[in-house]
């Protein structure tokens, strides 16, 4: 079955330690992202990466890193979470980015930092 | 800056009606229009998409209005049934720019038996 997968679903953690959410893809898609889902904010893009070792920051991208050493994998890195990143985290792929650029999100990963 | 503006925010319909969301844009440079729809507990899964070439686009219950002078499109759910009720976000994103979508806030839609 053709999917993003992440891990984990929901995630509780303290400020200041670090925390890493996967993100694969079977699509063989070149394009991965990630975004971040508060209520009234919409879905606000943290970082892109248009292929293995090529990544940019989007709008949001302060208090990450992401790293693509493989093309299914796209992992979001947390090196010292704090209270405002408490949010809902959605990976996302898509083949190409020219039209159309159908973007295939995953499940989601609820993230609470205290 | 939100490149996308949406409302409502959230929205009732009650079943069989029509449903309306709206969006605005301020990028001229933007040429695909789509709208993802999001249930509770899932990831957003696209739902419609236009380009500014045409002025309408309709998919079964489905309809993207748009408008290019006014730089706004809208979604139309005819015939609305409880199992539409999710949140429906807009965005607009510049073929072949690597940055892909700016989504708007979301509309929450709720349609009542």
């Amino acid at each position: 079955e053709a999917q993003v997968t992440q891990n984990p679903r929901y995630l509780i953690t303290v400020t200041g330690k670090k925390l890493t959410v996967t993100c694969s893809q079977n699509m063989n898609h070149e394009y991965m992202s990630w975004y971040r889902q508060d209520p009234g904010l919409g879905l606000r893009q943290i970082y892109y990466s248009m292929n293995v070792e090529v990544t940019d920051k989007g709008d949001v991208p302060e208090g990450y890193k992401v790293s693509r050493k493989e093309k299914r994998n796209f992992p979001l890195i947390l090196e010292s979470p704090s209270p405002n990143q408490t949010s809902l985290y959605f990976c996302a792929s898509s083949p190409t980015n020219s039209y159309p650029n159908e973007q295939f999100f995953g499940p989601g990963t609820r993230l609470t930092v205290l | 800056q939100q490149q996308v503006k949406q409302s409502p925010q959230s929205l009732i319909v009650q079943k069989g009606g029509i449903s309306i969301i709206n969006c605005a844009y301020e990028n001229t440079a933007f040429d695909y229009f789509p709208w993802y729809q999001q249930f509770p507990g899932k990831g957003p899964a696209l739902l419609i998409a236009i380009r500014p070439d045409v002025s309408e686009k309709k998919e079964g219950r489905f309809t993207i209005s748009f408008n290019k002078s006014a730089k706004q499109f809208s979604l139309h759910i005819m015939d609305s049934q409880p199992g539409d009720s999710a949140t429906y976000f807009c965005a607009a994103s510049v073929s072949g720019s690597a940055r892909q979508l700016t989504f708007g806030s979301g509309t929450q839609l709720t349609v009542l038996p």
